[in-house]
């Protein structure tokens, strides 16, 4: 069965150091990955999305990168928090572009 | 943009009250998706729907798929606790969004007991 992993659960970062959060999918190849980050109380942002290796579409300019060096793995970089980064950060993958998306258990960010 | 709205925002609900929130699209959809996501977790999937028209159960809830394929809606019938929590409907990007996956703001329920 297909499982993903995120990680850390809980991060607290002062500002202006860098970031790097991963996720990886097990039990499945080739699929859509995503980054979501959700501000409290508010819905699902879509920061980023990938459909293969190297292949990475921004839906948000910002200082945040993502990159994609494994079929299986997705990581969401900054060289520099700002405190509006603070949020819960949540990864997904999916089987294709439409089918449904399964997510991680998440990473709470706060920058100080 | 392609965009996915949902309403209302909030909803507070007596226990054993019906809930419902409303997803439209601004593109038609080749389907449409419904997520859970309890306090403090993370969005979980409940149901995808294909057909226009399509209407699907699972114990009390209720989701509905519009004929022209832009709107849906899910239906709880007399809410209780378990049911708190934030509603998001998603359908999947197309053209310039292709491979993307776009979700509406989401629905939060409070039920008072």
């Amino acid at each position: 069965s297909q499982t993903i992993h995120q990680w850390p659960a809980t991060l607290v970062q002062p500002v202006g150091s860098p970031l790097s959060l991963e996720c990886t999918v097990e039990g499945t190849s080739n699929p859509n990955l995503y980054w979501y980050r959700q501000a409290a109380g508010r819905g699902l942002q879509l920061l980023f999305y990938s459909v293969g290796i190297g292949q990475i579409s921004s839906e948000v300019p910002q200082n945040l990168s993502a990159s994609r060096p494994q079929d299986r793995q997705f990581i969401l970089s900054s060289k520099k928090l700002l405190l509006s980064d603070s949020g819960f950060y949540l990864c997904a993958w999916a089987n294709d572009w439409n089918t449904e998306a399964f997510f991680g258990q998440g990473t709470r960010l706060t920058v100080v | 943009g392609q965009q996915v709205m949902q309403i209302p925002q909030y909803q507070h609900v007596q226990e054993g009250e019906d809930f419902t929130t409303y997803c439209n699209s601004s593109t038609t959809l080749s389907n449409i998706q419904w997520y859970k996501q309890r306090p403090g977790g993370h969005p979980v999937f409940l149901i995808q729907l294909v057909k226009s028209g399509e209407v699907k159960k699972q114990k009390r809830l209720t989701f509905q798929f519009g004929e022209a394929k832009k709107n849906s809606s899910l239906h709880i019938t007399a809410t209780q606790t378990t049911d708190v929590g934030t509603y998001f409907c998603a359908g999947p990007g197309y053209g310039g969004s292709q491979g993307n996956l776009i979700f509406g703001k989401g629905t939060k329920l409070s039920v008072k007991p």
